[in-house]
């Protein structure tokens, strides 16, 4: 089973909101990835976590908060977005992270920003 | 900088017929995977095939496979008997050494377009 799964499936929500987005992977994966990714483009690494630590923070705006409260559950929390936030975010698993793994993608969120 | 290139930004076929999508990549590693992922207008990005840069036999899964060159670091994506489901953008991934150990750098893609 190379299931990740994603809450919410769409959300919108306004500039002075605080919403989390939700990912969670029962493969036994120890890395998990959020991405960015606009329409018609490549997703964009936002975090990695390895080992329930963030490994990599790609100089994310800090209205974006990871956190990753165990090893299959993965939060962004957002707070206070702008319009260009909107995007469909994309959370990913891997066994571990490095040259050799195969990262899992779930369905994403699609963030609407007003 | 190392990068992934995808030199067709858009790709059309004729349903039962066969395709082949392009991918150069850059990198100063020796032993690494390269992958194929496709993207269906329901958004979910869906492993198609993987590549192990060690491995002299390309890479096959039913009707896809992998023309793998590793000394001019290409590496391209053929689809047998296109269906309809193969309509999607697919993106070439090669996963980055030195201090990004492992993030996953993305070609710009490809918009494949199946025809009946």
């Amino acid at each position: 089973d190379t299931e990740v799964t994603q809450t919410p499936k769409h959300l919108v929500m306004g500039m002075t909101n605080k919403k989390s987005l939700k990912c969670e992977q029962h493969m036994g994966h120890r890395a998990m990835y959020w991405y960015k990714q606009k329409a018609k483009k490549p997703p964009e690494l936002m975090f990695v976590y390895s080992y329930e630590k963030l490994s990599i923070n790609e100089s994310v705006p800090s209205r974006f908060s990871p956190e990753c409260p165990n090893s299959s559950l993965l939060n962004l929390h957002l707070h206070a977005l702008q319009p260009e936030d909107s995007a469909l975010y994309l959370c990913a698993s891997s066994q571990d992270s490095g040259l050799q793994e195969t990262q899992y993608f779930g369905p994403g969120t699609r963030l609407l920003v007003l | 900088a190392q990068t992934v290139t995808q030199s067709q930004p858009e790709m059309s076929v004729q349903e039962a017929e066969t395709v082949t999508l392009s991918c150069t990549y850059d990198t100063s590693e020796s032993d690494y995977y390269l992958f194929w992922y496709k993207q269906p207008p329901s958004r979910q990005m869906i492993l198609v095939i993987r590549q192990e840069a060690y491995k002299q036999q390309n890479a096959t899964e039913n009707r896809f496979s992998v023309n793998f060159q590793k000394a001019a670091k290409s590496f391209s994506l053929k689809i047998s008997d296109s269906q309809l489901g193969d309509a999607a953008m697919y993106f070439c991934a090669y996963p980055a050494g030195g201090t990004s150990y492992g993030k996953l750098t993305f070609g710009q893609g490809t918009i494949l377009t199946v025809h009946p």
